[in-house]
Order: C-alpha cells, then structure tokens, then sequence
C-alpha cells in the first residue's frame, strides 16, 4: 500500500524547478504532501481530492491524476528554504488521519 | 495555540523491557495519530484514534497498542522491545475526522533499544 516516489533524490541550484513524482498501485481518493526538513516534525503542504478539490499553501503547486493513480508536486524557482525530504501520503480509509507515506524525496537546493 | 507536544523526547531502553510514549495534540484537536519513522522504513503509520476509539491500525505487530483519553491525549506503548524498535516515533493531531484535514505533528520521541 505504500505509494512510491521519484526521484529518491534531486539537488538543484536556487531558482531553478523540480517535479516529486508520486504513485499507487491503488486507487486512491486523496493525495497528502508533506516536507520534513533535518531534525524536524513533517509539516502539512497539500491536499488533492478526487475531482479536483485542492488545499494547501499558495506558493505550492501539485497535480492529481486519479486514472494514472499518480500526483505530482511542482516547485518552482526554488528557494534554499524548499530544502527538506518530501513525502506523499494515502489515506487507508477515506478520511485523513491514516497516512501511508511513500519512501520520500530528500531535495537539496544550493546556491 | 500551542502545538503538539510529545513526551520524554528521548528514552533508552533494552530489549525486553516496555515503554510508554505520550502525546497531547493542540486544543480541540479530537484526533491523534502515531507514526513510526526510521531510515530503512520511512514514516510507517502505526494507529488512529479518534474521540477514544482506534478508527484504523496499521500493519504492525500486537506489541504495539495505544489509547485516547477523555482530554484527547493518547498514549503509545510497546512491550517486549527489540532492537528493530529503535526508531523516531511521531504523533500527529488534527480537528476531526475530515478528508480535508491537514495533520500537526509533534517533534517525536528519539527510542533507542539496545
């Protein structure tokens, strides 16, 4: 059930963009995003529904393709900040508290 | 708001013995879910509870149990540790049991088993 990444790695220079690639062998009725940086908790990015519906934070931009089972996260013009691993999350059920995550993105971004 | 907070930060146990973690998720927070995460695994869940009832169970042996108060503060607990125990275990909280939700998670519990 765990829902698999790529790439497993990418470091990139500021300002440049970056695609996280997630995909379920399962249908999947929601897509959750989360960044975790070195020592830290993981913190809520984004949420993708079924249909369309989306929340999250302005700045990130992610896409949902239910047939292909996969979603996206788009960073664009990277920041040093965007630094961290990256992770996306299914929901075992359909509500949201019940997160399998995938193996995750550890995205480095340098001057 | 203060965020979630989790406690001891840091144990060291052998193998054998049991531990106890806890977790107090943001006021109003009626969920709270665990989470495994080592190097090899990555974040595995590990239960969901919700207005004291587990609502889901991951795919993790029977020494690992939890409990939701009346407060919402929950508890983890492993018994018989072994030496694959030693992880970073995190909990998460958030409002209710909603497909919108965003989780809040907690700075963990460092568990070293030796």
């Amino acid at each position: 059930q765990q829902p698999v990444q790529s790439p497993q790695a990418v470091i990139l220079r500021e300002g440049e963009d970056a695609v996280i690639n997630c995909s379920s062998s399962k249908a999947l009725y929601s897509v959750h995003w989360y960044r975790q940086k070195h020592g830290e908790a993981p913190v809520f990015l984004m949420i993708l529904l079924k249909g369309g519906e989306q929340k999250g934070h302005d700045k990130i931009s992610a896409s949902f393709n239910e047939k292909k089972q996969q979603s996206s996260l788009y960073l664009t013009a990277s920041q040093l900040s965007y630094s961290g691993t990256y992770f996306c999350g299914t929901p075992k059920g359909t509500g949201a508290n019940n997160l399998f995550f995938g193996t995750g993105t550890r995205l480095t971004v340098i001057p | 708001k203060a965020g979630v907070t989790q406690t001891p930060r840091y144990l060291i146990k052998t193998r054998g013995q049991q531990v106890t973690l806890s977790c107090s998720p943001i006021s109003g927070h009626r969920s709270v879910s665990w989470y495994q995460q080592t190097p090899g695994q990555g974040l595995q869940f590990l239960f969901e509870y919700f207005s004291e009832t587990q609502r889901n169970k991951g795919n993790f042996p029977g020494r690992f149990s939890g409990r939701q108060f009346s407060n919402s503060r929950s508890e983890m607990n492993v018994s018989t540790l072994e030496l694959g125990d030693s992880a970073l275990y995190l909990c998460a909280s958030s409002p209710r049991d909603s497909v919108y939700n965003e989780q809040f998670f907690g700075p963990g519990t460092r568990l070293t088993v030796l």
